[in-house]
C-alpha cells in the first residue's frame, strides 16, 4: 500500500539556520503531496502542496518539489525562525482513495534563538 | 470564525464507558473525515464522510461508530472504552474527497483511565 517516509526527529537548529526535512513516498498512482504543519496543542494547517511531477509548492518561505523520478518531496527554507518550532509532517493523497491523507510518522523542528 | 470546532477538547473518562465528539464545519465543504493521533504523534484516518454518506472505514474497531446528521457535522460515538482508545482525535473537512486541502479541526484529547 502506499505509504510516507520522513526523517526522524527532533531536528534542532539555530535561528537563520537551513531547514531539510526529508520525505519520500511509495504509491501506486499519481498522487498529490502535501506537507502540514502542526503547532504545540493545535490541530495541522496546510503548509503547502503539489499536484504533480515538478510541481514546486511553496509558502511562508518553506518549498517543497514533487520528485517523481526520486519519489521525494522534501521541505527546505533558507532560514528559520523561533516561531517555526512545530510538528512538521509529509502526506500524500491518491484520487482513487476517497481524498485520505496518508502521513509520515512527523518530523519535530525546534529552533533556539 | 472558527472553520472546524471540536467538542469537547478534553475528554477523560473510565475504561468501558461510551462517550462521543462532536465536530462542525462552517465551511460549506461536502467532505469530513476523522483521524487519530497515537501518542508518537502518527496521524491515520479513521473514518471518511462524503454527503452524509460513508466513502472510507480504515478497519476501525465497531466499537466506533461515526454519525453525520448533515453535511456540517460528523460526530464520533466511541463504545466501551479501552486504555488503547486514548489519543488525540482530529476531525478535517474538505471541499470534495479528492485531491483537496483539508481543513482540520483543534483536536481532541481522549485519555482512557
Amino acid at each position: 500500500g502506499d505509504s510516507v517516509t520522513q526523517m526522524e526527529g527532533p531536528v534542532t537548529l539555530s535561528e537563520e539556520a537551513f531547514l531539510t526535512i526529508n520525505c519520500t513516498y511509495t504509491a501506486t498512482g499519481y498522487p498529490s503531496l502535501f506537507w502540514y504543519v502542526q503547532y504545540p496543542g493545535e490541530g495541522l494547517q496546510l503548509l503547502l502542496k503539489a499536484t504533480k511531477a515538478d510541481d514546486k509548492g511553496s509558502n511562508k518561505g518553506f518549498e517543497a518539489t514533487y520528485r517523481k523520478e526520486t519519489t521525494s518531496f522534501h521541505l527546505e527554507k533558507g532560514s528559520v525562525q523561533v516561531s517555526d518550532s512545530a510538528v512538521y509532517f509529509c502526506a500524500l493523497s491518491e484520487g482513487n482513495q476517497g481524498g485520505k491523507l496518508i502521513f509520515g510518522q512527523g518530523t519535530e523542528l525546534s529552533v533556539k534563538p | 470564525d472558527t472553520a472546524v470546532s471540536q467538542t469537547p477538547k478534553y475528554l477523560v473518562t473510565q475504561m468501558g464507558n461510551d462517550k462521543s465528539i462532536k465536530c462542525e464545519q462552517n465551511l460549506g465543504h461536502d467532505t469530513m473525515y476523522w483521524y487519530k493521533q497515537d501518542s508518537k504523534k502518527f496521524l491515520k484516518i479513521m473514518f471518511s464522510y462524503n454527503n452524509k454518506e460513508l466513502i472510507i472505514n480504515e478497519t476501525v474497531p465497531n466499537r466506533f461508530s461515526p454519525k453525520s446528521p448533515d453535511k456540517a457535522h460528523l460526530n464520533l460515538h466511541i463504545n466501551s472504552l479501552e486504555l488503547g482508545d486514548s489519543a488525540v482525535y482530529f476531525c478535517a473537512s474538505s471541499l470534495e474527497p479528492v485531491y483537496n486541502e483539508q481543513f482540520f479541526g483543534p483536536g481532541t484529547r481522549l485519555t482512557v483511565l
